[in-house]
């Protein structure tokens, strides 16, 4: 079974600076996906990122970006030039690669405050 | 194009009774999964349905159950409620072809058990 622990249940960072959230995961699988979802206020979860295991370059999707670390089995995310809208509740999220993938196990979630 | 749609947003039952959840995936979409947000549990998997078949199913009790029509929506259902399934009820769908992994969440409905 996968596990992923983020230890960080609340962040605050102001307008326009840099922040980076934690997310540590265990697996015994080799072939698998992470993402970062972003949930804000309105509850509507959305997709920030995403990252293939077997690539090793980090994604980076304009603003966010990842550091993954396979080894370690650590991914976490940086918000460059932070945002008021950036405020919300991120979840960092694991998948199994394959024919019968389709459960994605969560983190517990870290509750981002953008202070203008 | 229209996103997922999760009806109804808000739902209030009484302990013991049943409940219907629906969720109607993006078009083209044909992979359905639901999960379960507690402030205590955080997100928790309930089942994925694909093609109108159950293909991954997570630790809950016989109570939850579901079922995806041959248009791709779906509902759950849970029976003879109890208190702790309190929660918001998430519904995600996504292609599930090749790397087209993305999932795509409705807004939930949010059940209140008393």
């Amino acid at each position: 079974a996968q596990t992923v622990t983020q230890s960080q249940p609340e962040m605050s960072v102001q307008e326009a600076e840099t922040v980076t959230l934690s997310c540590t995961y265990d697996t015994s699988e080799s072939n698998y996906y992470l993402f970062w979802y972003k949930q804000p206020p309105s509850r509507q979860m959305i997709l920030v990122i995403r990252q293939e295991a077997y690539k090793q370059q980090n994604a980076t999707e304009n603003r966010f970006s990842v550091n993954f670390q396979k080894a370690a089995k650590s991914f976490s995310l940086k918000i460059s030039d932070s945002q008021l809208g950036d405020t919300a509740m991120y979840f960092c999220a694991f998948m199994k690669r394959g024919p019968n993938a389709g459960k994605s196990t969560f983190g517990d979630g870290t509750t981002l405050t953008v202070k203008p | 194009k229209a996103g997922v749609t999760q009806t109804p947003r808000y739902l209030i039952k009484t302990r013991g009774q049943q409940v219907t959840l629906s969720c109607s995936p993006i078009s083209g979409h044909r992979s359905v999964s639901w999960y379960q947000q507690t402030p205590g549990q955080g997100l928790q998997f309930l089942f994925e349905y694909f093609s109108e078949t159950q293909r991954n199913k997570g630790n809950f009790p016989g109570r939850f159950s579901g079922r995806q029509f041959s248009n791709s929506r779906s509902e759950m259902n849970v029976s003879t409620l109890e208190l702790g399934d309190s929660a918001l009820y998430l519904c995600a769908s996504s292609l599930r072809t090749g790397e087209n992994t993305e999932a795509f969440f409705g807004q939930g409905t949010r059940l209140t058990v008393v």
